[in-house]
């Protein structure tokens, strides 16, 4: 099983859906959780950063993490033509270093 | 604040050719990573620094793959021999210090093996 396995997609919707991203992780250890946004031919960039369980709310931007069921979403909500974009979850994984694991991804188009 | 600069951001070369990869963190920051990323798949970390020591180079090919991080600043990543396995983009990121802090990323180097 590998540690984060990300919704693959991609993901098509009209403007002004909502939107659902999920993640599974395999390590309950794991304590911090991360989206990035990549746009194409960009970095990835940091969206949401969350600690724990609960959710996180900044602009139309939710990150929802569930420990007991290992489980992460982010929820776009009104979500506009500038969110087409790829979303990857990452999470620092234990040792010293918080080496990042990345998910693979998944591409979201939102059509005006 | 300037980001994360790379270059080049494109390169084309032929299997069994040497290629090198350069990044310039943001200014201040001590760790420094490397990534590469295969069409379709998230980021994986080939090798992180802080400041001009290797922290975890435990998924770097090192048979090919060699970096270093002359004096805690900029980086240079390069792969002798390359393999067509090794077509992807190598994404530079940085942090402010050791440990659990968000990573900017460059742009990347997209590189082609033919």
């Amino acid at each position: 099983q590998k540690e984060v396995e990300q919704d693959p997609g991609p993901l098509s919707v009209p403007e002004g859906a909502i939107v659902s991203l999920n993640c599974t992780y395999s390590n309950s250890a794991f304590q911090y959780f991360m989206w990035y946004r990549q746009y194409s031919r960009k970095g990835p960039e940091l969206l949401m950063y969350t600690y724990s369980s609960g959710n996180k709310e900044d602009g139309r931007f939710t990150a929802q993490v569930d420990k007991s069921s290992k489980y992460i979403s982010l929820f776009i909500r009104d979500s506009q033509p500038s969110d087409s974009a790829t979303y990857l979850c990452a999470i620092p994984g234990g040792g010293s270093n918080y080496k990042l694991t990345f998910g693979k991804g998944t591409l979201l188009t939102v059509n005006p | 604040e300037a980001g994360v600069a790379q270059s080049p951001r494109y390169k084309i070369i032929e299997k069994r050719q040497s290629v090198a990869f350069w990044c310039n963190p943001i200014s201040g920051h001590a760790t420094l990573y490397w990534y590469q990323q295969i069409l379709g798949q998230g980021p994986k970390l080939l090798i992180q620094f802080q400041n001009n020591g290797v922290v975890d180079d435990s998924q770097l090919p090192k048979d090919r793959f060699s970096a270093e991080r002359l004096k805690g600043v900029d980086s240079t990543l390069k792969i002798q021999p390359a393999k067509l396995e090794d077509s992807a983009v190598y994404l530079c990121a940085s942090s402010l210090g050791y440990g659990n802090q968000p990573q900017h990323f460059g742009d990347g180097t997209r590189l082609s093996i033919l």
